[in-house]
């Protein structure tokens, strides 16, 4: 099975600054997607950037971007010009491109500071 | 937002009491799941659907059981409800592949065993 390991429980990042997070997973497939949900204080899981593992480009999405390197199995998430609104959980997540099994990392808690 | 609705939001129930939690979804997405969510564990899978009346167990599915007997609900069923299945649950909703692939989720249903 497929496992993801986030290895920073607990982040903290100015405001204005940039913060890059750590994810590296586990897999012996070639056909894969990642992501980078956000979890903030209402519980609600959103989407933040994804990423398919047969394209070579790093994703960006307005401030937030990734440094996907697929022979080290890793998958950071830089947030630049952190906003006070991107504290938050951060899940990093794994899945299966033929059957849609998905599998989460433990998490990082990011808090901007003003 | 994704039409995915979780019931009940919250639930306090007693020790060995059975508990069913249901997902309902108004998307037509073919995947579904149940998550778990516990500080220092981020989401672990418990089980998901590729289809009617086709399920998988997650890496964490001891104690639970699934169904799905049509494309919009996908039932959890703690058959004798322990304290630590307390927790809060995470439904979630996918559609195959392509470009635009990501899990849609639930807000949750906070579980806690007396």
């Amino acid at each position: 099975a497929q496992t993801v390991t986030q290895s920073q429980p607990e982040m903290s990042v100015q405001e204005a600054e940039t913060v890059t997070l750590s994810c590296t997973y586990d897999t012996s497939e070639n056909n894969y997607y990642l992501f980078w949900y956000k979890q903030p204080p209402s519980r609600q899981m959103i989407l933040v950037i994804r990423q398919e593992a047969y394209k070579q480009q790093n994703a960006t999405e307005n401030r937030f971007s990734v440094n996907f390197q697929k022979a080290a199995k890793s998958f950071s998430l830089k947030i630049s010009d952190s906003q006070l609104g991107d504290t938050a959980m951060y899940f990093c997540a794994f899945m299966l491109y033929n059957n849609n099994d998905m599998r989460f990392g433990a998490g990082t808690r990011l808090t901007v500071k003003p | 937002d994704a039409g995915i609705t979780q019931s009940p939001r919250h639930k306090v129930t007693e020790t060995g009491t059975p508990v069913t939690l249901r997902c309902h979804q108004t998307e037509n997405h073919r995947y579904m799941y149940w998550y778990r969510q516990d500080p220092g564990h981020g989401l672990r899978l418990i089980h998901y659907s590729y289809g009617v009346k086709d399920t998988d167990k997650g890496e964490v599915s001891d104690g639970y059981s699934v169904s799905r007997s049509k494309t919009e609900d996908f039932l959890l069923t703690l058959e004798s409800a322990t304290s630590s299945q307390t927790s809060v649950y995470f439904c979630a909703i996918s559609n195959l592949g392509g470009a635009n692939t990501e899990a849609f989720f639930g807000q949750g249903t906070r579980l806690t065993v007396v």
